[in-house]
């Protein structure tokens, strides 16, 4: 069926680290394509989107392409900052429907 | 983007009871959603409310453990009914920001419900 794939948390990285936390779906049709966080304490926040093949979100410094070819949307972040700590949800929206799918989540943790 | 104002925000309750938790919205919005957050768990949809009709359910959830109001079209409520701890979990409604595909979701805070 139509799902969200991500990465398995927890994961830990030291300041300044390079990161990527993998998502791949699945879609009958075209799907939109988003990644949320969740800082501690906090509610739900849009990260960034993306509506169509090749579009690249973008915002705080975490980018994220969609890939069409295989079927992903990696977040990725160049140098990432003890605040960046939170769980992060990729999710998909069907061109059909109005409803949002999440992945599972993965917590990231950055170490001074 | 719409501000959405959910109550109560946390909630210690009894098992067998209910609790109805309230979701405003500052502007109009066609579709609102309820979703669900196990402890340490990703987001589930239990139902899309829309005004003026009877709310859809996801599979595993039904009307008669989580029925829902739609009087308007900046409000909703969600009902837990009968409760036990197997409900305890974080609530959040959201709205669909633009009637536009894609444009992304706003959640409300949550309310953290508790049974016990």
């Amino acid at each position: 069926g139509n799902s969200v794939t991500q990465m398995e948390g927890p994961v830990t990285l030291s300041e300044e680290a390079f990161l990527t936390i993998n998502c791949t779906y699945t879609a009958t049709g075209y799907p939109s394509l988003f990644w949320y966080v969740q800082y501690p304490g906090e509610g739900l926040q849009l990260l960034l989107k993306a509506t169509k093949a090749d579009d690249k979100g973008s915002n705080k410094g975490f980018e994220a392409t969609y890939r069409k070819e295989t079927t992903s949307f990696h977040l990725e972040k160049g140098s990432v900052q003890v605040s960046d700590s939170a769980v992060y949800f990729c999710a998909r929206r069907e061109s059909s429907a109005s409803k949002i799918i999440f992945g599972s989540g993965t917590r990231l943790s950055i170490r001074p | 983007s719409a501000v959405i104002s959910q109550k109560p925000s946390r909630d210690i309750c009894q098992r067998g009871t209910s609790l109805t938790i309230q979701c405003q919205v500052d502007s109009q919005v066609t579709m609102m959603f309820w979703y669900r957050q196990q402890p340490g768990q990703s987001l589930t949809l239990i139902a899309t409310a829309n005004q003026g009709s009877e709310a859809t359910y996801e599979s595993g959830f039904v009307i008669d453990k989580f029925p829902i109001s739609r009087p308007n079209l900046t409000f909703s409520t969600l009902t837990v009914s009968n409760m036990s701890p197997e409900d305890s979990s974080i609530y959040l409604c959201s709205v669909e920001e633009s009637p536009r595909q894609g444009e992304g979701y706003t959640f409300g805070s949550g309310t953290r419900l508790t049974v016990v």
